[in-house]
């Protein structure tokens, strides 16, 4: 599968392989994180979220990671398919309030 | 249909004009948020309320810009004296007061401003 250090405004993968979306977030005092997708035309879709007590969570085919000491987020998506093509946005929060989006990554996926 | 939900979908206004979006919530969700996203970037905040009570503005709300969710249902967004650069999609989101943090959105307004 595909993996990424450092956030990459792109990804390419197979239809089948595992993905890695990766993103950084700037407020240390932050409690609440996010994965949106967005499809063209669209307004962002609800994929996984994590509370800042939890270090990782899984759903179905995705599993987000949290790492506190370096303000790291990471998306897997596991056996990419072809409509998982979107582009992909975290999000931070403090309590319920604004959410700061980070730059989104535009995955493709070919079969 | 119970998701959020935007009118209009698409406006083109000519610029100095004004215009008035609105947002109905999902239903009983207490907080309504408002962001802007221009192309090839992430939303960005721009206020939200919790009932009919306006809790925070971005320094993006210009004074050209004022909401308003008079009833704690559905709010309206308006943009007074419309720039070229007021162009962009705007998108509105609700959270249910249960306790999750996840912020449902809707299908966005996209304005352009010619």
């Amino acid at each position: 599968g595909e993996s990424v250090g450092l956030h990459l405004p792109t990804l390419s993968v197979q239809e089948g392989d595992n993905s890695i979306i990766n993103c950084a977030y700037s407020n240390s005092a932050s409690d609440y994180f996010i994965w949106y997708k967005q499809e063209s035309g669209k307004g962002p879709q609800f994929i996984i979220d994590i509370r800042s007590n939890m270090d990782k969570r899984q759903g179905q085919r995705v599993t987000v990671l949290l790492n506190k000491t370096v303000k790291h987020l990471s998306l897997q998506i596991a056996a990419t398919q072809p409509g998982d093509s979107a582009v992909y946005f975290c999000a931070e929060s403090k309590a319920g309030t604004a959410l700061i989006f980070g730059k989104g990554t535009t995955l493709s996926v070919s079969s | 249909d119970t998701g959020v939900s935007q009118n209009p979908r698409h406006k083109i206004t000519k610029r100095g004009q004004n215009v008035t979006f609105r947002c109905d919530p999902i239903s009983e969700h207490n907080r309504l948020y408002w962001y802007r996203q221009t192309l090839g970037q992430g939303p960005e905040f721009l206020t939200y309320f919790q009932n009919e009570a306006q809790l925070e503005k971005s320094r993006l709300l210009s004074d050209r810009f004022s909401a308003e969710r008079p009833k704690g249902s559905f709010s309206t967004l308006e943009i007074q004296r419309t720039e070229q650069g007021d162009s962009a999609m705007y998108l509105c989101a609700s959270t249910d007061p249960g306790g999750s943090y996840e912020q449902y959105f809707g299908p966005g307004t996209r304005l352009t401003v010619t």
